[in-house]
């Protein structure tokens, strides 16, 4: 199992540039979730979902979307970037109650917005 | 809603000293708790958790944690620390089992381990 990956590891994005991160798990995961992290705030839940076709906002999903056509894939778009989006994203997924609701994170994508 | 706070930001300590990281939640459901650790530039990885029984957990790398639902605490200790325990620690807590949202996260607390 590859577990969960992600991709770009690195991007540079202009303000105003569309892009999509991408996340997909091989562990027939029902649970996904994408977080940002910034310096001294921890990690911010900003869209999850429970599974395919269903997802909802979590706690900063202004200028995020979100869709879940499959139950691997789990894509975050940034639709007009802003330097506030400059950060690190994590997208985790978990199998849920059967796990414990354990979550297993990806690697991370670090993003620039100038 | 759910909520955790880690109540320091930044602990430094002597090597071969113990260690306490402190973690306070809130929540009107049962949760389940979780620790996690970010060594430098990586991504997170699972120390330990509680879900239910004893209150006392054990994890990774000897570090253990106790559940207090009285004081809504969950601490985590090492009672030795290494040099590689240097990283940012952070306490989560999860109340999907109730129907509600994935992992609610302190802000972290950065370890120190000086030689």
């Amino acid at each position: 199992n590859a577990g969960v990956t992600q991709t770009p590891k690195f991007q540079v994005l202009k303000t105003g540039q569309s892009m999509t991160l991408q996340c997909a798990q091989d562990m027939n995961h029902e649970y996904m979730s994408w977080y940002r992290q910034d310096p001294g705030m921890g990690l911010r839940l900003i869209h999850y979902s429970v599974g395919a076709g269903i997802t909802d906002q979590g706690e900063v999903p202004n200028g995020y979307n979100v869709s879940r056509s499959t139950t691997e894939d789990f894509p975050l778009r940034l639709l007009s970037a802003a330097p506030s989006q400059t950060s690190v994203y994590f997208c985790a997924s978990t199998r849920g109650r059967d796990s414990s609701y354990e979550q297993y994170f990806g690697p991370g994508t670090r993003l620039t917005v100038t | 809603a759910q909520s955790v706070t880690q109540l320091d930001s930044q602990v430094p300590v002597f090597e071969e000293a113990p260690v306490e990281l402190r973690c306070n939640y809130s929540s009107s459901v049962s949760v389940y708790l979780f620790w996690y650790v970010q060594y430098p530039n990586q991504g997170l990885q699972l120390l330990l958790k509680y879900l239910s029984g004893s209150t006392l957990v054990k994890g990774i790398n000897g570090f253990e944690a106790e559940f207090n639902k009285s004081q809504t605490s969950f601490h985590l200790r090492k009672p030795s620390v290494h040099i590689s325990d240097t990283a940012e620690y952070f306490c989560a807590v999860s109340a999907w089992g109730s129907g509600n949202t994935p992992l609610v996260f302190g802000k972290g607390t950065r370890l120190s381990v000086i030689a």
